[in-house]
This record gives C-alpha cells, structure tokens and sequence, in this order.
C-alpha cells in the first residue's frame, strides 16, 4: 500500500526565511502529487499538483514544489515566508491505478513569527 | 466556485449512538469523500463513492458506513459510536477526469466528539 511521509511535524520561521517541508512516497509506478493546505479555520486549499511534464511546479502564493522520482520526493518550497504562511500543509499522492483515491501525509504545521 | 457542504461544524454525541454526518457538493461531481483527520496521522480514507448508489471501503472503514442515495450527498455514519472515533471529520468531492487525476474539493469539516 502506498505511504506518505513527512519528516517536519511541527516548523517554526521567522519571517522572510526560506522554506523546505519534505514529503516521501513508498509507491514506485505512476504517481499524481498534490500539495494542500489548510489555514486556521478554513478548509483545505490545493496549493500545487504535478501529474507530468516539468518536475518544477509552481503554485499559488510563491510555493513551488519539485518532484525528484528517483528520491520518491515531492518537497514544497518557498524562498521567503510570511506571517500569512501559518497553516498546516498536507502532501498527497495519487497512485495513477489506483483510481482517485488520496493517500495524505500526516502533516508538517508551520509556524511563522512576524 | 466548488461549495462541498458539511451539515454540522461542531457535534457531541455520546457512546453507542447513532451518528450521521451530511456532505452535499453543489458542482454535479461524481466522486465523494469521507476522511479523518487526526493529528500526526493526517488525513485518513474512510469510504468513498464514484456514483450515486456505489460505495468503496477506503482504508480504515471499521465502525463507520456510507450512503450515496443522490449525487450531491454523501452521507456517513457512525453505527454505534464510540470514543475512539472522536475526530475531525472531512468531506470532499471531484470529477473523475483524465487519469483520475483531478484534485479534490473539502468541507469545512465537522468536529465530532464522543462522550
């Protein structure tokens, strides 16, 4: 069965530092990855999804993600965080048999002071 | 703009009840949802459905059972509840598309607890 992994359960910047939140997947065929988010309060928002085509993805406010298949690594980036950024943020991976289910990670909630 | 409905942000119930949790999704999708949503553990598959009437047991569906009886509700519930199923409950829906591959739109989730 497909597991998702993400290794930061808790971070804490300051803001204008850069962000790395990893994600990990066990499955080696054809994946779909998604990054979401989930701000205090609110639902859960997709921040970027990579399905083919260049490993770089960018997605709303600044985050960019870069799929390395070798790694089985989807890790979410952005270079400069705001207060704003404070949310919890979920990896999923979809593995492309396995119809339209989502495997998610357990999550990495990011803090960040003003 | 995808609008997924969940009946209730907050509920209370006690042990052995029986609980239903409502979704409703106003965008004509086929495919809904039921996860929960647990701290370190993210978020976790319960059942889904891919059309009105058709169920799938995701990954953890013990104690809990669906109903999709229209297109726009997905129904969950919590046959006889108990304490270890005190959680926050997410519902979401997407179409199926190319390669199954389409994202997900969530609820704003309902958070259940059992006395």
């Amino acid at each position: 069965a497909q597991s998702v992994s993400q290794h930061n359960h808790h971070v804490i910047l300051s803001e204008a530092a850069s962000l790395e939140l990893g994600c990990n997947y066990s499955y080696g065929g054809t994946v779909n990855l998604f990054w979401y988010v989930q701000y205090p309060g609110q639902h859960l928002q997709l921040l970027l999804k990579y399905f083919s085509g260049d490993p770089l993805v960018k997605g709303i406010k600044g985050f960019e993600a870069e799929f390395i298949k070798s790694k089985f690594s989807f890790n979410l980036r952005k270079p400069s965080v705001q207060w704003s950024d404070t949310a919890e943020y979920f990896c999923a991976v979809n593995d492309a048999n396995a119809g339209n289910m989502l495997t998610f990670g357990g999550g990495t909630r990011l803090m960040v002071k003003p | 703009d995808v609008k997924v409905t969940q009946s209730s942000r907050y509920l209370v119930k006690r042990t052995g009840e029986k609980v239903f949790l409502e979704c409703v999704q106003d965008m004509d999708h086929e495919n809904m949802f039921w996860y929960r949503q647990d701290p370190g553990l993210g978020l976790r598959l319960i059942y889904f459905s891919y059309d009105v009437k058709m169920k799938e047991k995701g990954d953890i569906p013990e104690g809990y059972s669906v109903s999709r009886e229209k297109k726009e509700r997905f129904s969950l519930i919590l046959e006889s509840a108990s304490t270890n199923q005190t959680s926050m409950y997410l519902c979401a829906s997407s179409t199926p598309g190319q390669g199954m591959n389409q994202p997900q739109h969530f609820g704003d989730g309902t958070r259940l607890s059992i006395l």
